[in-house]
């Protein structure tokens, strides 16, 4: 099945303490991405992936890090994290970054930061 | 970016057809029209999409007047299940990030 995968899904963790949250993505698409979403925000890109070795910043790219070391995979990395970061993640991939391929999310991270 | 304007919500009888109307009235010429939904909080699920010519899939219509300055999406035979968040983007030819506005909140009841 055709699929973006991500995880953990849930994650309870305390400022500071580095964590990375997985994205994979089974389609072999060039183009991929971060979100997050809050309440009353909307969804915004945190960063994106053109393709492997290939990365740049979205919209909210403050105290995340990304790598695309491989084409499938697309890690989140919160070096330190801190209560703002508390938020509902998505991982999007699609064929390309062109405006008719459409992107595909996961099911989402939930990351509470205390 | 081409802003979008939805309504806040719509109720829709489960069973008849959902009619989701979007004004795009600033959408240039090589901006597609993107729909999404999101049910609860998950991941947002993608739809259809169009530029230009109306478009059908297994899921939904898409309608887009002939000055494209709106559109809209139908879902033919509503179920409980539909009911969900529905997003519609404008997006660049150049494609990019989707830009997800307030949306219109689908409720299909009984």
């Amino acid at each position: 099945e055709a699929q973006v995968t991500q995880n953990p899904r849930y994650l309870i963790t305390v400022t500071g303490k580095k964590l990375t949250v997985t994205c994979s993505q089974n389609m072999n698409h060039e183009y991929m991405s971060w979100y997050r979403q809050d309440p009353g925000l909307g969804l915004r890109q945190i960063y994106y992936s053109m393709n492997v070795e290939v990365t740049d910043k979205g919209d909210v790219p403050e105290g995340y890090k990304v790598s695309r070391k491989e084409k499938r995979n697309f890690p989140l990395i919160l070096e330190s994290p801190s209560p703002n970061q508390t938020s509902l993640y998505f991982c999007a991939s699609s064929l390309s970054a062109g405006g008719s391929y459409e992107q595909y999310f996961g099911p989402g991270t939930r990351l509470t930061v205390t | 970016d081409a802003k979008t304007t939805q309504p806040t919500s719509m109720d829709c009888a489960e069973g008849r057809a959902a009619n989701l109307p979007c004004n795009h009235s600033t959408i240039s010429g090589n901006e597609y029209v993107y729909w999404y939904r999101q049910i609860h909080s998950q991941g947002p699920q993608y739809i259809i999409h169009g530029l230009k010519n109306n478009e059908t899939n297994e899921m939904a219509s898409l309608i887009i007047t002939e000055d494209r300055k709106s559109s809209t999406l139908i879902l033919p035979h509503a179920t409980l299940r539909d009911t969900a968040v529905y997003y519609c983007i404008v997006r660049p030819y150049q494609g990019g990030k989707l830009i997800f506005g307030q949306g219109t909140e689908l409720s299909v009841k009984p």
